[in-house]
């Protein structure tokens, strides 16, 4: 299996921070790999597929990139509604691993 | 509108059998892989396997297969996660969730409502 490692796993921050959100593989997985937002009671949402490529709707203050094994979700100007737990997903083979997500607070 | 809909909460006790299922509406059923995920309270997402409806190809993670069933009714556009006996540690949201294309591409666009399972003596 590949293991999706994440850090960190909280972080705390501002409106209006920039903040990134990092995501390794265990082996290289090429562009493989999905974002998720999800929050309190809510089921999981798709913010980024294939490592860089936004889902309709997801703001221009998202970003993502990476290849291979190392992956990064930034989010600039950081919102109310941004504050949530973050995963990421490789979809390079079976099973597809989730990271450990990161929890993005309130400072 | 593309959905997934998920059926109710249930109690159970350990040892019983269960299946939920999944409704897609929408969209063609029968062309896209659809996957389950778990959730323990307070924990992150666990991938359990996915099912293509066309033809009830299967793939489950290993830490799942054995424990439970994946299988679809292409008829009525419905995919199924069962246990024939039940333990505590089923206790869990579970998910369902649409790949748009292949199970590979595209992440899981479309997410069910979830299913919360609570297994009790």
């Amino acid at each position: 299996d590949i293991q999706m490692t994440q850090s960190p796993s909280s972080l705390s921050a501002s409106v209006g921070d920039r903040v990134t959100i990092t995501c390794r593989a265990s082996q290289s997985i090429s562009t493989y790999l999905n974002w998720y937002q999800q929050k309190p009671g809510k089921a999981p949402k798709l913010l980024i597929y294939a490592a860089s490529s936004f889902q309709s709707g997801v703001p221009s203050r998202f970003s993502a990139s990476g290849f291979g094994t190392d992956f990064t979700l930034t989010i600039n100007s950081l919102q109310p509604e941004d504050f949530a737990t973050y995963y990421c997903q490789q979809s390079f083979s079976t099973p597809l691993t989730f990271g450990g997500g990161t929890k993005v607070e309130i400072k | 509108e593309v959905q997934l809909v998920q059926s109710g909460a249930e109690v159970k006790k350990p040892g019983e059998s269960l299946k939920i299922s999944c409704k897609g509406s929408g969209y063609s059923f029968t062309n896209s892989w659809i996957g389950w995920v778990r959730q323990i309270p307070g924990k992150g997402l666990e991938w359990m396997g996915i099912i293509y409806p066309g033809d009830s190809e299967t793939r489950y993670s290993p830490s799942f297969q054995g424990q439970v069933t994946i299988s679809a009714d292409k008829s009525i556009s419905t995919a199924y996660l069962q246990w024939s006996s039940l333990k505590a540690s089923d206790t869990a949201m579970y998910y369902c969730a649409r790949h748009p294309y292949n199970w590979n591409c595209c992440g899981m666009d479309v997410w069910g409502q979830g299913t919360t399972v609570t297994v009790s003596s």
